[in-house]
């Protein structure tokens, strides 16, 4: 069984721009969560979709977005980049939701110059 | 309330020795306390998970601890083995809403 997929694996942008991380979860698992990581801040919980629809949404501001399509693949937007946006960007997925084994990518490293 | 705590920031136990790392919570109504175990260049990894109905869970050299009344829970590596050496988060959710609250994360290095 394939795992989670995620692309790119290493992104370079410039303050102002934005961009479309992609992520596609294990066959089968409708849950798809989306963490900013950072040296010492650890996971920042950004948003959880189900069957398309937003469950869940952590404390970050409107310029980050995302969407799940019918076939539970999902994308992460970022518009007007700031420098504080560089980050290791995780997903996850899960049959369920995110109150059991979640199933992490190796995630994308966004860098804001 | 919605904080989970996580001590030490750093570790560095010697080949075989004991490694514990602390997490604290405040929100009562959490009911899912997993453990993940990270490695350079790898997203985290489901190392054990415990709900509050046991006070203990055991996976191997793997050990979670939990107290309720104190709102704490920990993580027990026995026999501490170079391999280990890795990030491990402590997390808190509960079924009510489908967030996961990390903790900061602790860097274990095992000494040969």
């Amino acid at each position: 069984k394939a795992g989670v997929t995620q692309t790119p694996r290493y992104l370079i942008k410039t303050r102002g721009q934005q961009v479309t991380l992609s992520c596609s979860p294990i066959s089968g698992h409708r849950s798809v969560s989306w963490y900013q990581q950072t040296p010492g801040q650890g996971l920042q919980f950004l948003f959880e979709y189900f069957s398309e629809t937003q469950r869940n949404k952590g404390n970050f501001p409107g310029r980050f977005s995302g969407r799940q399509f019918s076939n539970s693949r999902s994308e992460m937007n970022v518009s007007t980049l700031e420098l504080g946006d560089s980050a290791l960007y995780l997903c996850a997925s899960s049959f369920a939701g995110s109150n059991e084994k979640l199933f992490f990518g190796s995630g994308t490293q966004l860098s804001v110059l | 309330q919605q904080q989970v705590k996580q001590s030490p920031q750093s570790l560095i136990v010697q080949k075989g020795g004991i490694s514990i790392i602390n997490c604290a919570y405040e929100n009562t109504a959490f009911d899912y306390f997993p453990w993940y175990q990270q490695f350079p260049g790898k997203g985290p990894a489901l190392l054990i998970a415990i709900r509050p109905d046991v006070s203990e869970k055991k996976e191997g050299r793997f050990t979670i601890s939990f107290n309720k009344s104190a709102k704490q829970f920990s993580l027990h590596i026995m026999d501490s083995q170079p391999g280990d050496s890795a990030t491990y988060f402590c997390a808190a959710s509960m079924d009510s809403n489908y967030q996961l609250i990390w903790g900061a994360g602790t860097k274990l290095i095992i000494k040969p």
